[in-house]
């Protein structure tokens, strides 16, 4: 089991409103994602952090923005929403692995956050 | 381009049977190649991973194969259960940078019928 967490898990807000979706992990994971996913779709990486005061933009072009204060704790922001913000934002977290047998690291995800914007 | 694609996009079959889903990939450099279930409304959960050197790995009736040569992985569910029904996702990454970037299949919606 994943100890990796998100909330709210559903929000509907109002075009124009600021929100912060929340992602915590206890697994003391260096590297943390966020990616969006619409239904039926693959996931896109929008943000990525190596560590503390890392911070780096994805590879699907996103209106949010992310910051890494603390280890645990990798919150992300919408200024202003939009309708086309209408999606599932998924957090996600791994630990780097070193040495010669290192095989891949595990990466958890949250539950996901499903945000409406209307 | 780097691409990875998933076939069936859909798939529905009776509880207790076996099923195999496809993954082929064109990244490169390769890293390694996961599963990831994923139910309905919730995140992603990590079934396997493989590397180059590996060509089978089995979790539970779960089983994963990789033919790097030809790029491209299978996973086989044995005595399917209701609660396979869900989509599975094939991830592959790269060599080409730290972070070991992530490729996704769109994945296959798997539904199993009493």
């Amino acid at each position: 089991e994943a100890d990796i967490y998100q909330t709210p898990r559903y929000l509907v807000i109002g075009t124009g409103k600021k929100i912060t979706l929340e992602c915590s992990q206890t697994m003391g994971h260096d590297k943390m994602y966020w990616y969006q996913q619409d239904p039926g779709m693959e996931l896109h990486l929008i943000h990525y952090s190596y560590g503390v005061n890392s911070t780096e933009k994805g590879d699907l072009s996103s209106e949010s923005t992310v910051s890494r204060i603390r280890t645990e704790h990798f919150p992300l922001t919408l200024e202003s929403a939009r309708p086309s913000h209408t999606s599932q934002y998924l957090c996600a977290s791994s630990i780097s692995g070193t040495g010669a047998t290192y095989s891949g690291n595990t990466i958890y995800f949250g539950e996901g956050s499903w945000l409406t914007v209307v | 381009k780097n691409q990875v694609e998933q076939s069936p996009q859909s798939l529905i079959i009776l509880e207790g049977k076996n099923c195999t889903l496809q993954c082929n990939y064109t990244v490169s450099p390769f890293s390694n190649l996961r599963w990831y279930k994923q139910d309905t409304g919730r995140g992603p959960v990590s079934l396997t991973i493989m590397t180059f050197s590996e060509n089978t790995k089995s979790n539970g009736r779960y089983t994963a194969t990789l033919d790097a040569d030809t790029k491209q992985s299978s996973l086989h569910i044995t005595a399917s259960q209701l609660s396979d029904s869900a989509s599975y996702i094939c991830v592959v990454s790269d060599r080409g940078s730290t972070l070991g970037r992530l490729y996704f299949g769109r994945g296959t919606q798997l539904t199993v019928w009493p």
